[in-house]
């Protein structure tokens, strides 16, 4: 079953905004990765948290994690018409059975 | 370079064949994992390899097989067993420890993808 769920499902900005998308999942996490999906094309990761980091940043991207809601957030400051594309919240569990969980993605479109 | 290919990028199979999808890398890596997206979804794990000449099924694994005799390569053949097999498959890999799953724990490189049609 999928672990995490990505709000909103679709998201339209011009550029220059901040594109804000959410990660909810359902069960204890090592850690949540964000990755990106141009389309047609592989995902390529963008950021991993580990469940005792808050906050992290990189570049144009925050993320935050919320382990006592079980929820993430991944900010995109000033989009560019390049930011276009989905992108997929991961969920790693705490035991090495484990798989990397997929959720269904938010559609991002950055107008110039 | 160093990363992960995959071929071909398009394919066609008509019902009752099998085709075989190739996945290669030269990061090293010790995991290796095929994934299914269908449109607008997410991906779906079929099959997935800690280690050479072990691979283990994943949640989709029907109608699908793989193998692994080189930490290089992982290639997916897609069988005729599998009911409906047009989807976009992407391969991936991570660093693993020899003996020890790192599935869950490390960040995984993904190839190009490619979308197979059935017609």
């Amino acid at each position: 079953s999928q672990q995490g769920e990505e709000d909103p499902q679709a998201l339209s900005i011009q550029e220059g905004e901040n594109a804000t998308m959410n990660c909810s999942y359902k069960t204890s996490i090592n850690n949540l990765q964000w990755y990106r999906q141009n389309s047609g094309r592989g995902l390529v990761h963008l950021i991993l948290i580990r469940s005792n980091e808050r906050e992290k940043h990189s570049g144009r991207l925050r993320v935050t994690l919320d382990t006592s809601k079980k929820s993430s957030s991944l900010l995109i400051t000033a989009s560019r018409a390049a930011d276009t594309a989905s992108y997929f919240c991961a969920t790693g569990g705490i035991y090495n059975t484990d798989k990397l969980i997929f959720g269904t993605g938010t559609r991002l479109q950055v107008f110039p | 370079d160093g990363g992960i290919t995959q071929s071909p990028k398009y394919l066609f199979r008509k019902e009752g064949q099998n085709v075989t999808l190739s996945c290669e890398q030269n990061l090293n890596h010790d995991a290796m994992y095929w994934y299914r997206q269908d449109p607008g979804q997410g991906l779906r794990l079929i099959y997935y390899s800690q280690i050479v000449n072990d691979f283990q099924k994943g949640d989709i694994a029907e109608g699908y097989s793989v193998s692994r005799e080189k930490k290089e390569s992982f290639p997916l053949t897609v069988t005729s067993a599998q009911k409906n097999p047009t989807a976009f498959y992407l391969c991936a890999s991570t660093i693993g420890l020899a003996g020890a799953s790192a599935i869950p724990y490390n960040e995984q490189f993904f190839g190009p993808g490619t979308r197979l049609t059935v017609l």
